[in-house]
């Protein structure tokens, strides 16, 4: 079956910018969709499609994609940001999620 | 507006069968493209997708767990259940379910693919 690599954590200084990868060889047919977890709260989406973003999410947060890697990227990184961050997309099972990512926001 | 809520047992014990229920208003799973999905994380780990379910009753599920589960929807109830079997205290999780709606192709030839809408998950403890 498919998987979507990330890295186990990131790190950004307060107001610089991050980018987040997801590695996988169904990105090269799907977009990857990017959900931000915050402790003891459900995921939520942050970008979808091409680089689409849900209302009420903030634009210093932006998706792109190339080959297998679909990247998220956080312009600005506030402490509120600080959170795992999941990829998600779909492969020939149904359906597959990253590792996540633990951003830490210094 | 989109809600989604899971409902079910807290505590199952070791061998049993789970069954939880996600139970959502503002939309219909008989639309054409839409799904519901479940998804579990373990304490402190990483989110898992386990299966989904279609409007047209088609139904996918995780390889790893496929013998373990069933989805079904009952769509006048707006309410989706899935049974795991023989639980055993790995599976003791956070369970969502969540709104997928429908896929849709670019110029690109590249497909979205995502859950737009979460409920706020269900623990449930596996032991004896």
């Amino acid at each position: 079956s498919s998987e979507l690599t990330q890295d186990p954590a990131v790190s950004v200084a307060l107001g610089q910018t991050v980018r987040i990868t997801c590695q996988g060889d169904s990105l090269r047919s799907y977009y990857a969709s990017w959900y931000q977890q915050k402790p003891g709260q459900a995921p939520v989406l942050v970008i979808y499609g091409k680089n689409n973003r849900p209302s009420g999410i903030p634009d210093r947060f932006s998706g792109s994609s190339s080959g297998n890697t679909a990247s998220l990227t956080i312009t600005g990184a506030q402490a509120e940001d600080e959170a795992d961050y999941y990829c998600n997309s779909r492969d020939s099972s149904g359906v597959v999620f990253g590792g996540g990512t633990k951003l830490t926001v210094l | 507006q989109i809600t989604l809520k899971e409902s079910g047992p807290t505590l199952v014990k070791p061998t049993q069968t789970l069954t939880l229920t996600c139970t959502f208003s503002g939309f219909s799973l008989s639309t054409s493209g839409v799904g519901v999905g479940w998804i579990r994380q373990p304490p402190g780990k990483a989110l898992e997708w386990l299966a989904l379910i279609y409007w047209d009753d088609d139904k996918r599920y995780s390889p790893s767990l496929k013998s373990r589960l069933t989805i079904t929807k009952d769509t006048s109830k707006n309410q989706v259940v899935l049974t795991m079997t023989n639980m055993d205290p790995v599976d003791t999780a956070t369970y969502y379910c969540a709104h997928r709606p429908v896929m849709s192709r670019d110029s690109s030839g590249y497909y979205s693919y995502y859950f737009d809408y979460w409920g706020q998950g269900t623990l449930v403890t596996v032991s004896s």
